[in-house]
């Protein structure tokens, strides 16, 4: 079962609003990511953790939040977005730093 | 330069026919390849691992050509479900994947 798990689909948020993303996987991957995909753009890695350790930041605006509570989990804290914000937001794990990533439906977040 | 360069396409084609993607990456130091495929609207999902040696999965070629930084993707017998674009994925020595621009693929009846 290669299955990542992304809630909520769809989000609208007002740029005063906090709101999070949430990903799971129960594939014991020791590796999760935040990915960024505008239309007709390739995804852009934002941030990495490794062992439930920040490992990787992308020079990310501090209005994006991540957080790893558990190995299974990786939440995307979201405070004060801009309506360039604006895109897919993907989640996606290996089983180690330098494996092959599966990747979550997806988040498709509008800020208004 | 990019790090990942490949055709944007699209490739209109018809059903049945064999379309070759090409991909380039700039970093030599890659350590890893990799074919996704992404339908509109939906995550990338992995179609296969590129190795040097070459391999294959049903109608699907891949072939890594280390020295000349190059990668490709052979589709054989195309079939309406193909279309998709396809990114063409490398990871660097930095734990990052990077990724094409994409090749849209359009299969017509």
């Amino acid at each position: 079962d290669t299955e990542v798990t992304q809630t909520p689909k769809h989000l609208v948020m007002g740029m005063t609003n906090k709101k999070s993303l949430k990903c799971e996987q129960h594939m014991g991957h020791r590796a999760m990511y935040w990915y960024k995909q505008k239309a007709k753009k390739p995804p852009e890695l934002m941030f990495v953790y490794s062992y439930e350790k920040l490992s990787i930041n992308e020079s990310v605006p501090s209005r994006f939040s991540p957080e790893c509570p558990n190995s299974s989990l990786l939440n995307l804290h979201l405070h004060a977005l801009q309506p360039e914000d604006s895109a897919l937001y993907l989640c996606a794990s290996s089983p180690e730093e330098t494996g092959t990533q599966y990747f979550g439906p997806g988040t498709r977040l509008t800020v208004l | 330069r990019k790090e990942v360069e490949q055709d944007p396409g699209p490739f209109n084609v018809p059903e049945g026919a064999t379309v070759a993607f090409n991909c380039t990456y700039s970093n030599s130091a890659s350590q890893s390849f990799f074919w996704y495929r992404q339908d509109c609207r939906k995550e990338p999902k992995l179609l296969m691992s590129v190795y040097s040696s070459g391999n294959e999965d049903g109608r699907f070629t891949a072939q890594l050509n280390r020295a000349s930084q190059y990668i490709s993707l052979l589709i054989r017998d195309s079939k309406l479900s193909d279309s998709a674009t396809y990114l063409c994925v490398v990871l660097t020595g930095f734990q990052k994947l990077v990724f094409g621009t994409g090749t849209r693929l359009l299969v017509s009846p």
